[in-house]
């Protein structure tokens, strides 16, 4: 399966500690989103990476978080100091804008399930 | 923020019904994407439709796109119970061009056999 992978799927953690997720996204694609999704709701824009070069964060994106892609490839989402609110899904997503502007399909991986204690 | 409004918030329909799902958004776009989810899962993209274009079909799925109107419906044929799920509108904006999506809130579909 060549789809987009992320692991892990299901992280459990205490308050205070720091997690990180990994993404891989479709071999042949440059960019990468990070979404965040909680209960009921529809997912929210966290960042976007073009290669390796991050373009985009959004404002919630506290300086907690911080997000890489190092070689262009995967890219590994890292929370320091977990609060409660930080319980979420955490979806990674990939896309090709080698085809020309901005109007391509967006993959997404299963998710990382996070739970906060 | 999210810009979608996902009418309505939750749908129930007997197998073989065919089930409509409404979003309206507020600012221009360059495309409309819709896309599935089923409980506790990724997403998976149904289709998307461009702003040059009102109406899209992919097998039992119906789109059209109004941007007069700022709202596009989603129309699924013959349901199946496969088809329960959340189903998402996200937005592509032109003005950006990162490509980054904005959601809706969902619209919870329930077929029942």
């Amino acid at each position: 399966d060549t789809g987009v992978s992320q692991d892990p799927r299901h992280k459990i953690t205490k308050r205070g500690q720091n997690v990180t997720f990994r993404c891989d996204p479709i071999s042949e694609h440059n960019r990468l989103y990070w979404y965040r999704q909680t209960l009921g709701q529809g997912p929210e824009f966290l960042t976007y990476f073009q290669n390796e070069a991050q373009l985009e964060k959004s404002r919630l994106l506290s300086d907690r978080f911080s997000a890489e892609r190092p070689k262009g490839s995967f890219s590994t989402l890292e929370i320091q100091r977990t609060e409660q609110g930080d319980s979420a899904m955490y979806l990674c997503a990939s896309s090709s804008s080698r085809g020309g502007g901005t109007q391509e399909t967006q993959y997404f991986g299963p998710g990382t399930r996070l739970l906060v204690l | 923020s999210q810009q979608g409004e996902e009418d309505p918030q939750a749908l129930s329909i007997q197998e073989g019904e065919n089930a409509t799902m409404n979003c309206s958004y507020k600012t221009s776009i360059n495309n409309l994407q819709w896309y599935r989810q089923n409980s506790g899962r990724g997403l998976v993209h149904l289709i998307l439709i461009r702003s040059n274009e009102r109406e899209k079909h992919s097998g039992r799925l119906r789109v059209t796109l109004d941007t007069s109107k700022k709202s596009s419906s989603l129309l699924i044929t013959a349901s199946r119970a496969a088809d329960t799920a959340s189903y998402f509108c996200a937005t592509g904006h032109g003005s950006s061009n990162t490509g980054k999506l904005i959601f809706g809130q969902g619209t919870t579909l329930q077929v029942k056999p």
